[in-house]
């Protein structure tokens, strides 16, 4: 079945960086789009970023945009968010979520989350 | 920036009653528009897309309907599992934005 098991979450002090990793299975990630999405404590779901099925689209919210940084590795069915500059407001869980179909930007299916939290 | 403005905030029933959530763009969306529900603990996910289609595996007492800037996500007749947090979200434009939700409470 389709899998996505996100890692890389922890505690990191303010202004520090941190990579997420997004581990795709039961279908061919190559061909699929995929975004990050996070919801902060207390706080409703925020799109984060996308990146096309060939990695030569990336999308950014505008939160994120010059400090984080999607990539993937389809070789490794992999997704990934370099996120930089980390504040205390980017504290949340991040999801690793597919596009439903080719060009489709519906959420389906998600993975489990990996928690970030960034403190002093 | 599309916004998507949900109402109410909150929606307190008891099983067995019909649940009716709005969710508002500021500005067309078309049948762009999909809702997504998310229970405390676990990841949120697909229950109706463009508008009206429900996710695989998603009863028949959901449903969405509406065009343009207005929607509309209906569950007939409240199960037990159904109590949860209930999001819109529209992907006619960059950025892809949710509203902020509408939490479906047990009276």
């Amino acid at each position: 079945q389709v899998q996505l098991v996100e890692s890389g979450g922890g505690v990191v002090q303010p202004g520090t960086s941190l990579r997420l990793s997004c581990a795709a299975s039961g279908f061919t990630f190559s061909s699929y789009g995929m975004h990050w999405v996070r919801r902060a404590p207390g706080k409703g779901l925020e799109w984060v970023a996308h990146i096309s099925y060939d990695a030569i689209k990336k999308y950014y919210a505008d939160s994120v945009k010059g400090r984080f940084t999607i990539s993937r590795d389809n070789s490794k069915n992999t997704v990934y968010l370099q996120m930089n500059s980390l504040r205390a407001e980017d504290t949340a869980v991040f999801y690793c979520v597919r596009d439903k179909a080719y060009g489709v930007y519906w959420f389906d299916p998600w993975g489990q989350g990996t928690l970030v939290t960034v403190s002093s | 920036e599309i916004v998507l403005t949900q109402s109410p905030a909150t929606l307190s029933l008891s099983p067995g009653e019909r649940a009716t959530l709005s969710c508002r763009a500021s500005q067309s969306v078309g049948s762009l528009l999909a809702w997504y529900q998310q229970k405390p603990g676990q990841a949120p996910r697909l229950l109706i897309y463009d508008v009206s289609n429900r996710a695989t595996g998603i009863p028949a007492r959901f449903s969405g309907s509406g065009s343009g800037t207005d929607f509309t996500l209906t569950i007939s007749s409240l199960e037990p599992e159904d109590f949860a947090v209930y999001y819109c979200q529209q992907r006619s434009d960059w950025p892809l934005t949710f509203g902020g939700g509408t939490k479906v409470e047990s009276k």
